[in-house]
């Protein structure tokens, strides 16, 4: 069974780096992309970008070039930055595992990090 | 873009069958995949390729795509029912994309 834990700095100041990380226990790291989501206080669920393990990365087009993730495949790890902050970018940050397909549905959560961006 | 539109809010007595929809122009050619999400957790996969149910899921909960409507339907819905839920597909030209969400409230 898989399991996703992620961590990362609950408040962050604007103008700052987000970072975050999750780490996949259990299953094949493989044959998957590694998503992350945001959920802004009392939203909708947003797409933020994902990687697989050979380092492809797909991203949200408005967060481009703010938004860099990336993954150490021997310690089953994905990392999130996304620089120069505001608060608009307050929200709760899930990693999960989405399957490498056509189909595309994710099966696998992460427990959800709030992050504040706030002086 | 892919814009997912999904009913805010839908309100059902215990016992009854709620329905979710979830539109798009030709949303039955794609695969389409319902997320619960209750207060303060992360949302868990409750229906994937339209109409497939998780281990674990009951089989009140069933799914269907056609056309330019996919739907979300709860049979027998219970108090623990009570959740927002959320469909979602992917494309290769917009990746992964969400819908608005339907706030799903027991009367």
């Amino acid at each position: 069974q898989v399991q996703l834990q992620q961590w990362g700095a609950g408040l962050v100041k604007p103008s700052e780096t987000l970072s975050l990380t999750c780490v996949v226990e259990g299953e094949s790291f493989i044959d998957y992309y590694w998503s992350w989501i945001r959920q802004a206080p009392g939203k909708g669920l947003e797409w933020v970008g994902e990687i697989n393990h050979n380092g492809k990365t797909n991203y949200k087009p408005s967060l481009k070039s703010r938004l860099s993730i990336s993954v150490d495949t021997s310690k089953r790890q994905i990392s999130l930055k996304l620089s120069s902050v505001t608060a608009a970018d307050t929200a709760v940050y899930y990693c999960a595992r989405r399957e490498d397909s056509s189909f595309g549905r994710l099966d696998h959560w992460g427990q959800g990090t709030q992050v504040t961006v706030s002086s | 873009s892919y814009v997912l539109s999904q009913p805010p809010s839908v309100s059902v007595a215990p016992g009854q069958t709620a329905t979710i929809s979830c539109e798009e122009n030709n949303i039955g050619s794609k695969s389409v995949h319902w997320y619960q999400q209750k207060p303060g957790q992360a949302p868990i996969l409750v229906i994937y390729y339209d109409r497939d149910r998780p281990s674990g899921i009951p089989e009140r909960f069933s799914g269907s795509n056609s056309g330019n409507i996919a739907t979300l339907t709860i049979s027998r819905v219970e108090a623990g029912d009570e959740a927002d839920y959320y469909c979602q597909v992917w494309d290769r030209s917009t990746d992964v994309v969400f819908g608005g969400g339907t706030t799903l409230t027991v009367l």
